[in-house]
């Protein structure tokens, strides 16, 4: 499993966009980017999923350039309910299966 | 996604007995369901991997004997904490892994807060 690095901590004002980049220079070609949101004291949620260039769901961007050693988590708009930590996971479905290991994560803090 | 229930949400305990979490795929059979513990400001820490029908997974340090994982259905797995301590409070949180179209993602339990007193 790929390792990831990601800022420790972030922070930011209602309504603003914030970008969270993860870093992933060993990624496989068969690796997918994988994103959770955790909330204080409740499990994570899956937030988004991609494996190059830009995906977008209703909560969430992700943004993969062609070398696909990084990645970044575009929320637009955040609000204050957007204070989380943001998990940012790579792996494979075939070799790795469902394990998943996270990493430290970010703790985006936004402020009103 | 599959929906995961996890009971109890908390629970107090003394120091040396035992206690049981449990874990539901609601809507979902899942031949595989996750462990983890998570400790204040921390990650999540994968302990296990648990089988239906077979012998969970630990993962290197974590005491089999000390985390015992049963699977015995498809919707459910139960993760015993034996003679829990005080150094066992933690956050025990499960989930399910459900294939996607591309890669497997996780849908995980509201946890359980485990305090040992």
């Amino acid at each position: 499993l790929a390792k990831t690095t990601q800022p420790i901590s972030m922070d930011s004002y209602e309504g603003q966009e914030v970008n969270i980049t993860c870093s992933h220079n060993n990624i496989a070609t068969n690796d997918y980017i994988t994103w959770y949101q955790q909330f204080p004291s409740q499990g994570p949620r899956f937030i988004i999923q991609g494996y190059k260039t830009k995906v977008t769901n209703e909560v969430a961007s992700l943004f993969i350039p062609a070398d696909r050693k990084s990645s970044t988590l575009s929320l637009p708009r955040v609000s204050l309910s957007d204070t989380a930590v943001y998990y940012c996971l790579v792996g494979d479905q075939n070799t790795g299966g469902f394990k998943t290991i996270f990493g430290a994560g970010t703790r985006l803090f936004v402020k009103a | 996604g599959a929906v995961v229930s996890q009971h109890p949400s908390r629970v107090i305990c003394k120091s040396g007995t035992s206690v049981k979490i449990e874990c539901r795929s609601l809507d979902f059979q899942a031949t595989t369901m996750f462990w983890y513990r998570q400790f204040p400001k921390k990650s999540l820490m994968l302990m296990a991997t648990s089988n239906e029908g077979s012998k969970a997974t630990y993962e290197q340090g974590v005491e089999k004997d000390k985390f015992l994982i049963n699977h015995a259905s498809l919707t459910l797995s139960t993760l015993t904490v034996t003679s829990a301590h005080p150094e066992d409070s933690s956050f025990y949180i499960c989930s399910v892994g459900e294939r996607g179209p591309h890669q497997n993602i996780q849908y995980f339990g509201a946890g359980t807060r485990l305090s040992v007193l």
